[in-house]
């Protein structure tokens, strides 16, 4: 069975800097992997999805993650980020089921 | 595109009460998810069917909770009977294969 880790739990950050959550998963077969992101009282949204071929995934809202195969990362960053990227993001592995990390409650200030 | 689509989309009811979820896929998909959300637990996953078959519900907490799907444009989750402990946000979502899940708006259930 495939596992997620979810590297920080919560990342706070100031307007217009970096971000990078990180996730980690396990899994003996191959692999898609997902960021997805939760606004409050919402549902989940998918941001970016990694199925196969380049490993720099571009997503929704200026997102992109690596794929790194040899780390089994799958990092999602953002260059400069806003105070509406203020959210709960989840890495979600999918090999014969999907499965969820803990999430990482980013807080932009201003 | 209508998305997935949850009722209630809040619940308030007392306990020992009999609770039922519902929610409709998104057509043409062939997977469907309940996860249950809460502050302590974060998102967990229920139970799961595969072209209205039950895949895997070893998620489900214990046998008050059941869940059916008697189509494929129709799910619902049930819980009887119910207990505060219960309390929380439970979101269905529907996949064709692997492909990325799409989650419904979820159903705020609180329990008295």
């Amino acid at each position: 069975a495939q596992s997620v880790t979810q590297l920080d739990s919560q990342v706070p950050v100031f307007e217009e800097a970096p971000v990078e959550l990180r996730c980690n998963y396990s899994s003996s077969v191959s692999v898609y992997l997902f960021w997805y992101v939760q606004y409050p009282n919402q549902g989940l949204q998918l941001l970016l999805k990694y199925l196969s071929g380049s490993t720099l995934v571009k997503g929704i809202n200026g997102f992109e993650a690596e794929f790194n195969k040899s780390q089994t990362s799958f990092h999602l960053r953002k260059p400069s980020v806003h105070i509406s990227d203020t959210a709960e993001y989840f890495c979600a592995v999918s090999a014969n089921d999907m499965r969820f990390g803990a999430g990482t409650r980013l807080t932009v200030k201003p | 595109d209508a998305g997935v689509i949850q009722s209630p989309r809040h619940e308030v009811t007392e306990m020992g009460q009999e609770v039922t979820l519902r929610c409709k896929p998104i057509s043409g998909h062939d997977y469907l998810f309940w996860y249950r959300q809460t502050m302590m637990r974060g998102l967990e996953l229920l139970i799961y069917f595969n072209n209205n078959v039950p895949i895997d519900d070893s998620g489900m907490p214990e046998d008050r909770f059941s869940a059916k799907m008697p189509n494929a444009s129709f799910s619902t989750l049930k819980i009887q009977p119910s207990e505060p402990r219960d309390s929380a946000v439970y979101f269905c979502a529907s996949s064709f294969r692997r492909q990325p899940q799409h989650f419904g708006d979820g159903t705020r259930l609180s329990i008295l």
